[in-house]
C-alpha cells in the first residue's frame, strides 16, 4: 500500500478484555516497530520485527502484550485482559532495513481506550 | 538502554524568529539520532536526521547539530512560519548494533505566534 495502515483507528473495551490491532506495512519494508504512545509523551518502544522474527520485544511491558508477523508483512498486536494503564494511542512503523538505515514510516495509529 | 532527555517541553516563538529544541542521550553507543514532527492527531514524520560521523546537516530552514562527546544534538529552525507549529520529538539508536528500536524524548511543543 502507499502507507502504513492500522486497524482499528478507535477501539473502545472495557478492562479485563482481550484486544488486537493490525497493521500493515509499507509493501518490500523488512522491519516493523510498534510504540506506545500517551498523551503528551513521547513514542514509547515496545517490539520490533525483522522480517517474521521479533529481532527485540525489550519494550513489552508485561506478559499480557504480544506481538505476531507470521509471514512477515501484516503484525498483530494482541492485549490480555486489558487493564485501564493499557488506554494509549499504538503506533506501527515500518522501515525498508532496520533501525538507523532509513526512515520510519510510522501509521495513523489506533486509539485504544480500557473503561 | 538508551535515555532520551528533550527540552523545552513547550516552546513559544514569534512567527519569523528561530527557535532551539535541545535533546541529551545517555548511551554512548547510540550513533543515529532522527528528529520527527507530530501535528495533532497525525503521525510523526521524519524532518531530518543526522549519524554520528558528522557534526551538522542542513536542509532548508532545519539545521541539526550533534556533540558526541557532550551526548547532545539540537534542532534548529529558522525564519520559523505557522505550518512549523507542532510537536516535535528527537530520538536516538544504535544503528547497525543491537536490535533497539528507537528511544524518543518527551517532545517540545512548538508554537509559533503570529
Amino acid at each position: 500500500g502507499a502507507g502504513v495502515s492500522q486497524t482499528p483507528s478507535n477501539k473502545v473495551t472495557e478492562k479485563g478484555k482481550y484486544v488486537e490491532l493490525r497493521c500493515d506495512p509499507i509493501s518490500g519494508h523488512t522491519a516493523l516497530y510498534w510504540y506506545r504512545q500517551s498523551l503528551g509523551q513521547g513514542p514509547e518502544f515496545l517490539i520490533y520485527f525483522q522480517g517474521t522474527g521479533a529481532a527485540d520485544d525489550s519494550g513489552l511491558p508485561n506478559d499480557r502484550f504480544f506481538a505476531v508477523r507470521p509471514e512477515g508483512s501484516v503484525s498483530t498486536l494482541k492485549i490480555q485482559r486489558t487493564e485501564r494503564g493499557d488506554s494509549a494511542v499504538y503506533l506501527c512503523a515500518s522501515s525498508l532495513g532496520g533501525v538507523g538505515t532509513g526512515e520510519l514510516f510510522f501509521g495513523e495509529g489506533s486509539r485504544l481506550t480500557v473503561l | 538502554g538508551e535515555n532520551v532527555e528533550q527540552h523545552p517541553s513547550t516552546l513559544s516563538v514569534q512567527e519569523g524568529d528561530s527557535a532551539v529544541i535541545k535533546c541529551t542521550y545517555s548511551d554512548s553507543a547510540s550513533n543515529y539520532f532522527p528528529w520527527y514532527k507530530q501535528e495533532l492527531g497525525k503521525r510523526p514524520q521524519l524532518i531530518i536526521d543526522i549519524r554520528s560521523n558528522v557534526g551538522e546537516k542542513k536542509d532548508q530552514r532545519i539545521a541539526v547539530t550533534l556533540n558526541k562527546t557532550a551526548k547532545h544534538f539540537s534542532l534548529h529552525i529558522t525564519e520559523t512560519q505557522p505550518e512549523d507549529s507542532a510537536v516535535y520529538f528527537c530520538a536516538a539508536a544504535e544503528s547497525g548494533g543491537g536490535a533497539d528500536g528507537l528511544t524518543f524524548g518527551k517532545g517540545t511543543h512548538l508554537i509559533i505566534q503570529p
